[in-house]
């Protein structure tokens, strides 16, 4: 089975330019997560969705960032405009709803490494 | 609010020891799920357990093991014989209602 499919895996862009992350979740999966990586916060959460609806944005830094879901095996991670200090490995992370909630594990994509020069 | 804490930064053997890790939690919730995650050199995210808050049982998986013990809120793991292909670090987490809160993850280096 293919798993959590991210694009691009690495992505070198100058500061102000308009970055977009691609995730195609596992399929039958109805809950995607965005996560960013960072040597100084960790692994956050910044954003999920639940069949294609963002159920919690908090983590989502400020509005520069937003995130879609336009259907059930794509979402995207975009900022507008991208400053040196999103610099980090942003993950995508599906997993779907059987049993309890949050009792599934969460697969991850390989993510993609931004670097804003 | 849930909290995840890895206390040990990094920790180094020598090929074929054993090495524990150690991963303590607060959450106020009742039922609530853990998990250890493994990212080798290569960066993905390597899905190794779950656990359940009413589910005390130790598991076993081959070299891997994993001690569960509410009454401390702890969550630690244990690789038996250490590899050097186990190198890569391991992140505890704990997660209620989906939302994912990650320690911050301790470095296994396994020396040959």
């Amino acid at each position: 089975d293919a798993g959590v499919i991210q694009s691009p895996r690495h992505e070198v862009t100058e500061m102000g330019q308009e970055v977009t992350l691609r995730c195609k979740p596992i399929s039958g999966h109805d809950y995607l997560f965005w996560y960013r990586q960072t040597m100084m916060r960790g692994l956050e959460l910044l954003i999920y969705f639940n069949n294609n609806v963002p159920i919690d944005d908090s983590g989502m830094p400020e509005d520069r960032f937003s995130a879609k879901m336009p259907n059930a095996s794509f979402s995207t991670l975009k900022i507008q405009p991208s400053e040196p200090r999103d610099s980090a490995v942003y993950f995508c992370a599906s997993t779907d709803s059987e049993g309890y909630s949050g009792n599934q594990p969460q697969h991850f994509g390989d993510g993609t490494r931004l670097s804003i020069l | 609010a849930q909290k995840v804490t890895q206390a040990q930064t990094e920790i180094s053997v020598v090929e074929k020891e054993d090495v524990t890790l150690d991963c303590v939690y607060e959450t106020r919730d009742t039922t609530y799920y853990l998990f250890w995650y493994k990212q080798p050199p290569s960066g993905e995210l390597v899905f190794l357990i779950r656990r359940n808050s009413f589910d005390e049982q130790n598991e076993i998986s081959g070299r891997y093991s994993w001690n569960f013990q509410k009454s401390t809120s702890s969550f630690n793991f244990t690789i038996t014989a250490s590899q050097v292909v186990d190198s890569a670090v391991y992140f505890c987490a704990l997660a209620n209602d989906y939302k994912l809160s990650f320690g911050a993850g301790t470095t296994v280096t396994v020396r040959a």
